[in-house]
């Protein structure tokens, strides 16, 4: 069966900081990717998706870049956060077949002080 | 650009009530809807797939209609209990993308 894996859990992390959050999925090959974002009182955002390796789709100009190193491996990251990127970032991954449902992880908690 | 509403906000009902929550969405070119439950702090969990072919959808005391031509979805609750309490999220897949609506917050009284 196939899982996703999403860490960590919590951070707190000061302004200007850099950043790195990795999601991996296990048991299925060539997945579609994403990255969403919640911020306190507002709905889900999509961040970023990744139909491919190398392949990376932005859909928010904004301080946050992904990367898709490996197939089923979708990193996000950041030189230097701002306050306003705390929030709950989401992983997701989709089999990319019109008929799949899409799997989200467990999420990490970012803080940014 | 895929835009989805969910009404109401919020809800609050005593046990045994079924529940009601509405979804609409403006781009009827849907692969499929999927509902989702958020526990407060927690990721998502899938609780229902509609493929754009299908009317409904159902599972133990959940039921999710699909209507493409009117852009709206309904999620049932059949006689509700406080495990229930969580927002309930309904999101639209197009285009490799699943768009998502501000969500439903239930909370069920014992």
């Amino acid at each position: 069966s196939q899982t996703i894996h999403q860490w960590p859990a919590t951070l707190v992390q000061p302004v200007g900081s850099p950043l790195s959050l990795e999601c991996t999925v296990e048991g299925t090959s060539n997945p579609n990717l994403y990255w969403y974002r919640q911020a306190a009182g507002r709905g889900l955002q999509l961040l970023f998706y990744s139909v491919g390796i190398g392949q990376i789709s932005s859909e928010v100009p904004q301080n946050l870049s992904a990367s898709r190193p490996q197939d089923r491996q979708f990193i996000l990251s950041s030189k230097k956060l701002l306050l306003s990127d705390s929030g709950f970032y989401l992983c997701a991954w989709n089999a990319g077949r019109e008929n799949y449902g899409y799997t989200f992880g467990s999420g990490t908690r970012l803080t940014v002080v | 650009k895929q835009e989805v509403t969910q009404i109401p906000a919020a809800l609050s009902v005593p046990e045994g009530e079924n529940l009601v929550l509405n979804c609409s969405f403006t781009d009827s070119a849907i692969y499929n809807l999927q509902w989702f439950r958020q526990d407060p702090g927690k990721g998502l969990t899938s609780l229902l797939l509609i493929q754009s072919s299908q009317r409904e959808q159902t599972s133990g005391r959940l039921n999710a209609s699909l209507d493409k031509s009117s852009g709206r979805s309904t999620l049932y609750i059949a006689a509700s209990q406080p495990g229930d309490s969580a927002t309930y999220l309904c999101a639209g897949a197009n285009d490799y993308k699943l768009s998502f609506g501000a969500g439903t917050t239930v909370t069920v009284r014992a």
